[in-house]
């Protein structure tokens, strides 16, 4: 496809439950994003890749959370032990180029309820 | 650190009214201004970026403008299906955070046939 892929679309887990949420980004982008949006919130950053390198993740409220991009390609966010706080739509992201004022495009998202 | 500040929360417009958004922002060092629109149960879908103060683009019905401390976006005669939340985010070259884009929380657009 030509636009960025997430999966799952939608993912319930109970609280407690670790998940993992997949980001297929634009064939050949160098830099993939991933951002949390809650209900009537703008996006929020969580964390970068440049290739492969994790650059920033000063945005991962918490060590629960984890991304790894281990061939530069594909990404997975995990969350172990979701709590009820956890509850937002992910969103991946992915940019051609490296450093600023490059477009970044956005997928679906994948909306996660904890209950 | 960089804010994002849009006006109004949610707008109501008839078709063919035509109106403005507002992105009042603070940024150490802006790299790009982005404006995104959002429908319900989509990511945010890519409209515009700005680099500097003076610049304008236009698409269709939408004209995005940057100052040094805000950015407007333009609808002239709209549809109902210009109805979206519409994104403005700032990219800051300042503390190391010259890529990730800090977003405010959207203006709601409604346009009523």
């Amino acid at each position: 496809g030509a636009g960025v892929s997430q999966s799952p679309r939608y993912k319930v887990a109970k609280r407690g439950q670790d998940v993992a949420l997949r980001c297929d980004p634009i064939s050949g982008h160098v830099s993939l994003f991933w951002y949390q949006q809650a209900l009537g919130q703008g996006p929020e950053f969580l964390t970068y890749f440049q290739n492969e390198a994790q650059l920033d993740k000063s945005g991962l409220p918490s060590d629960r959370f984890f991304a790894e991009r281990p061939e530069g390609s594909v990404s997975t966010l995990k969350i172990q032990r979701t709590q009820q706080e956890d509850s937002a739509v992910y969103l991946c992201a992915s940019s051609s180029k490296d450093g600023g004022g490059w477009t970044q495009y956005f997928g679906p998202g994948t909306r996660l309820l904890v209950l | 650190e960089d804010q994002v500040t849009q006006s109004p929360e949610a707008l109501r417009l008839q078709e063919g009214e035509s109106s403005s958004l507002n992105c009042s922002y603070t940024v150490s060092g802006l790299r790009g201004l982005f404006w995104y629109r959002q429908d319900p149960g989509k990511g945010p879908e890519f409209l515009f970026t700005l680099y500097s103060a003076g610049e304008e683009k236009e698409k269709e019905r939408l004209k995005a403008t940057l100052t040094k401390k805000e950015s407007f976006l333009h609808i002239t005669a709209p549809k109902p299906e210009d109805s979206a939340t519409y994104l403005c985010a700032v990219q800051g070259a300042g503390g190391g955070s010259n890529y990730k884009l800090t977003f405010g929380k959207g203006t709601l657009l409604t346009v009523n046939p």
